[in-house]
């Protein structure tokens, strides 16, 4: 069975800093999909970024991008320019090709300070 | 477009009693999946229905059931509830090409007393 590991319960960066959340994940497959959502208080689940592992080229959105790397088998979040409105649960999560869920890892809460 | 509608946000019930939650997905998914979130085990699927057919199960007790309608609305069940129950329940809708990611509700509540 696939797993995802969040090694950092709790992250915090001063407004306009850039942070680093990891996930590292556990598969036997070779075709996948790798996810980051954020969760704000008011609790729904947004996407953030996806990364499509047959893709070498790391996945980038605004100040959102993502460092993959597949024989490691780590998918980090970079957040450049933090802005209080970043403040959330973040959630790591995997799919396999043609499953129909997500796996999902514990989550890293991210406070920023002004 | 509206986004995936999942109602109530809150419920509270008593232990033993059922409880049925709903999900309106966003128009054009066909696609629905329940997941269960707590603290202690986070985010954890329960089932995935495509064309009213239940294509995956999550690892939970038989008590927790769903089904889809033709309008590819979902609804949870949960029978005889308990204690542990208590938990955010989120819906996400997707299109048939899944691997795009899936679209999530606020939720709803549960609270079991």
């Amino acid at each position: 069975a696939q797993t995802v590991t969040q090694s950092q319960p709790e992250m915090s960066v001063q407004e306009a800093e850039t942070v680093t959340l990891s996930c590292t994940y556990d598969t036997s497959e070779s075709d996948y999909y790798l996810f980051w959502y954020k969760q704000p208080p008011s609790r729904q689940m947004i996407l953030v970024i996806r990364q499509e592992a047959y893709k070498q080229q790391n996945a980038t959105e605004n100040r959102f991008s993502v460092n993959f790397q597949k024989a490691a088998k780590s998918f980090s979040l970079k957040i450049s320019d933090s802005q209080l409105g970043d403040a959330a649960m973040y959630f790591c999560a995997y799919k396999g090709e043609g499953a129909q869920k997500l796996v999902f890892g514990q989550g890293t809460r991210l406070t920023i300070n002004p | 477009k509206a986004g995936v509608t999942q109602t109530p946000r809150y419920l509270i019930k008593t232990r033993g009693q059922q409880v049925t939650l709903s999900c309106s997905p966003i128009s054009g998914h066909r696609s629905v999946s329940w997941y269960q979130q707590t603290p202690g085990q986070g985010l954890q699927f329960l089932f995935e229905y495509f064309s009213e057919t239940q294509r995956n199960k999550g690892n939970f007790p038989g008590r927790f059931s769903g089904r889809q309608f033709s309008n590819s609305r979902s609804e949870m069940n949960v029978s005889t509830l308990e204690l542990g129950d208590s938990a955010l329940y989120l819906c996400a809708s997707s299109l048939v090409g899944e691997n795009y990611g899936y679209t999530f509700g606020s939720g709803t509540r549960l609270t079991v007393v």
